[in-house]
């Protein structure tokens, strides 16, 4: 499809194991962001990625959370020893071009929604 | 700190009555306002960009607006089908990197 793709779109997992999320962006899109939606949090930045690199790692909320991105392209965040406040969905969006000096609009996926048990 | 307000949290319509919804910021310069439409369980759907006061877009029966201080999205004859969350975002200069904060969105409900 022409649209950010996110997998799975549910995940439900025992407290304190390790869960991958998985992004797959709108061809051509060089910037990638990830967000986190929870009930009465609103939507909250994660982090950002140009190309490969990460500049902008200021939302990850703990050192639980990782992100890495390939190629370009696909985008996956790790969250280990997950604990009951992580639930929440995961959105992933991406964008023609980020920078400093970006306005462009960004196009989110439909999110992966994670249960921690 | 950016800071992003909507109001009212939640509206609801009769099936043809317009209304508006607010979206007050504060941010040391503006880069943009965005507006999203999302829909239960899916992602929000990007509908407008404002880059500057005095600005309008329009689609369809939504038009927004944008001044200094807060941006407009306005709903003229709305149908059920416009029932969702409305979000607005801004990013700013001092925003590293073109993130978006984000407003806690407009629960909007039209009746038939």
């Amino acid at each position: 499809g022409a649209g950010v793709s996110q997998s799975p779109s549910n995940k439900v997992t025992e407290k304190g194991k390790d869960v991958e999320l998985r992004c797959d962006p709108i061809s051509g899109h060089t910037a990638l962001y990830w967000y986190r939606q929870s009930l009465g949090q609103g939507l909250e930045f994660l982090i950002y990625f140009q190309g490969n690199s990460a500049p902008d790692k200021s939302g990850l909320p703990s050192d639980r959370f990782s992100a890495e991105r390939t190629g370009g392209s696909v985008s996956t965040l790790t969250i280990q020893r997950t604990q009951q406040e992580d639930s929440a969905v995961y959105l992933c969006a991406s964008s023609r071009n980020g920078g400093r000096g970006s306005n462009q609009p960004q196009h989110f996926g439909d999110g992966t929604r994670l249960s921690i048990l | 700190e950016d800071q992003v307000t909507q109001s009212p949290e939640a509206l609801r319509l009769q099936e043809g009555e317009s209304s508006s919804l607010n979206c007050s910021y504060t941010v040391s310069g503006l880069r943009g306002l965005f507006w999203y439409r999302q829909d239960p369980g899916k992602g929000p759907e990007f509908l407008f960009t404002l880059y500057s006061a005095g600005e309008e877009k329009e689609k369809e029966r939504l038009k927004a607006t944008l001044t200094k201080k807060e941006s407009f999205l306005h709903i003229t004859a709305p149908k059920p089908e416009d029932s969702a969350t409305y979000l607005c975002a801004v990013q700013a200069p001092g925003t590293s990197y073109g993130k978006l904060t984000f407003g806690q969105g407009t629960i909007l409900t039209v009746h038939p």
